[in-house]
């Protein structure tokens, strides 16, 4: 099974509206950790949002949240006011508290391609 | 800035030549380092951890004598793509992440785009 799943390949969205990108993953541990991140065209992976399984306030950092749905298993990432600069690609990644070693790996969803429309 | 350097952001070779791409830690020691490869539009896929002073531990399918790995210092790791050929020409990008605890930020390397002829 997927450890994160992306439903949206591309969006379409028009500059200044909001949008929403899907995220939902699958773990059985109870402490792990979900990020988003942006790669432009030129292939920086640029982070954006992070949020913590026992974090209880959604995550938000300026125009980037991150609405948290835990018994879902959810972390979609919500833009506000969207600007044609936040064309690119984003990926939603987590980590899991596997081992007693820390800093363990990041698995990537299949991302989404946002475009954003003058 | 960044504080995860990658060289080169680009490179071509002739198959069967070997490219070494470096991926250094700018102002943090890295005990653990990670490669990735992402192909075009695709996402990123784990190839190995890199571990200082010891052997990187590879995901599976990834050949260990293709893709040589090296972590001689706490700020250096070293990917070796060794007798290249056209099907390993791909996106390669390292990361590392300042902490152990699940919320480190993972930094990346500005990644390394490579083209065998």
């Amino acid at each position: 099974a997927q450890k994160i799943t992306q439903t949206q390949p591309g969006m379409f969205v028009q500059e200044k509206e909001a949008v929403t990108l899907d995220c939902t993953y699958d773990t059985s541990d109870q402490s792990y950790g979900l990020f988003w991140y942006k790669q432009p065209s030129s292939g920086e992976m640029i982070f954006l949002i992070y949020q913590g399984s026992y974090d209880e306030q959604n995550a938000t950092e300026g125009r980037y949240s991150l609405n948290f749905q835990k018994a879902r298993k959810s972390a979609n990432l919500v833009i506000s006011a969207s600007q044609l600069g936040d064309s690119a690609m984003y990926f939603c990644a987590m980590r899991e508290a596997q081992s007693n070693f820390g800093n363990e790996k990041l698995t990537f969803g299949t991302g989404t391609r946002l475009t954003i429309i003058p | 800035g960044a504080v995860v350097s990658q060289h080169p952001s680009r490179v071509i070779c002739k198959s069967g030549t070997s490219v070494k791409i470096e991926c250094r830690s700018l102002d943090f020691q890295a005990t653990t380092m990670f490669w990735y490869r992402q192909f075009p539009k695709k996402s990123l896929m784990l190839m190995a951890t890199s571990n200082e002073g010891s052997k990187a531990t590879y995901e599976q399918g990834v050949e260990k004598d293709k893709f040589l790995i090296n972590h001689a210092s706490l700020t250096l790791s070293t990917l070796t793509v060794t007798s290249a050929h056209p099907e390993d020409s791909s996106f390669y990008i390292c990361s590392a992440s300042r902490g152990t605890d699940l919320n480190s930020e993972a930094f990346f390397g500005q990644g390394t785009r490579l083209t065998v002829v």
